[in-house]
């Protein structure tokens, strides 16, 4: 079955500071994968997505960025956070192998301080 | 530019009433997603619609689309109370998934 992993689950950083949030998808090849943040209470917003390694289409020029080192693992970054980063971000994969349905990672709410 | 719009924004609904929720898009769709999602919490995937006409079940909810309206509904019948929730449908084109702004349901005894 296909599962995706996205840590940490809760994350409080500085101003200024870098991020990196982690995910990985198990028991599908060559997924399209996303990234969204959800501020609270609002819709998802779309951040960046990947249809293969290396090819990252970003959606909101912003201080975020992403890379996919590997098939199932897509990373998101920024080198310097900003008190607007906060929120709730989720990753998610659609397609590869198996089947057409999209699934969502538990989700990693970053407060900015 | 594709756009999602989901209506109502918020609805409060009487158990054991009915409503339908709403989605439409702006241009041709491969694929129509709806999700669930509780407070605090992730989506959870409730149904992917792939043909004009599909219509799929599940419990309580019923989901629909028609291609050539670019239309989706999600049609809650005798609403209970574990219902209450924010529903999102999310269109996927060319690779590209958006989503509405989420429905807030809210079943009230």
């Amino acid at each position: 079955s296909q599962t995706i992993h996205q840590w940490p689950a809760t994350l409080v950083q500085p101003v200024g500071s870098p991020l990196s949030l982690e995910c990985t998808v198990e028991g599908t090849s060559n997924p399209n994968l996303y990234w969204y943040r959800q501020a609270a209470g609002r819709g998802l917003q779309l951040l960046f997505y990947s249809v293969g390694i290396g090819q990252i289409s970003s959606e909101v020029p912003q201080n975020l960025s992403a890379s996919r080192p590997q098939d199932r693992q897509f990373i998101l970054s920024s080198k310097k956070l900003l008190l607007s980063d906060s929120g709730f971000y989720l990753c998610a994969h659609v397609g590869g192998t198996v089947n057409t349905e999209a699934f969502f990672g538990q989700g990693t709410r970053l407060t900015v301080v | 530019e594709l756009k999602v719009e989901q209506n109502p924004l918020f609805l409060s609904m009487q158990e054991g009433k009915n409503y339908t929720i709403y989605c439409n898009y702006s241009t041709t769709s491969d694929r129509l997603y709806w999700y669930r999602q509780d407070p605090g919490k992730s989506l959870e995937s409730l149904f992917v619609l792939l043909s004009n006409g599909a219509v799929k079940q599940e419990g309580r909810l019923m989901a629909s689309l028609d291609t050539k309206a670019r239309l989706s509904t999600l049609h809650i019948t005798a609403a209970v109370h574990d219902l209450s929730a924010t529903y999102f449908c999310a269109v996927d084109i060319n690779n590209d998934m958006r989503f509405g702004a989420g429905t807030r349901l809210t079943v009230k005894p």
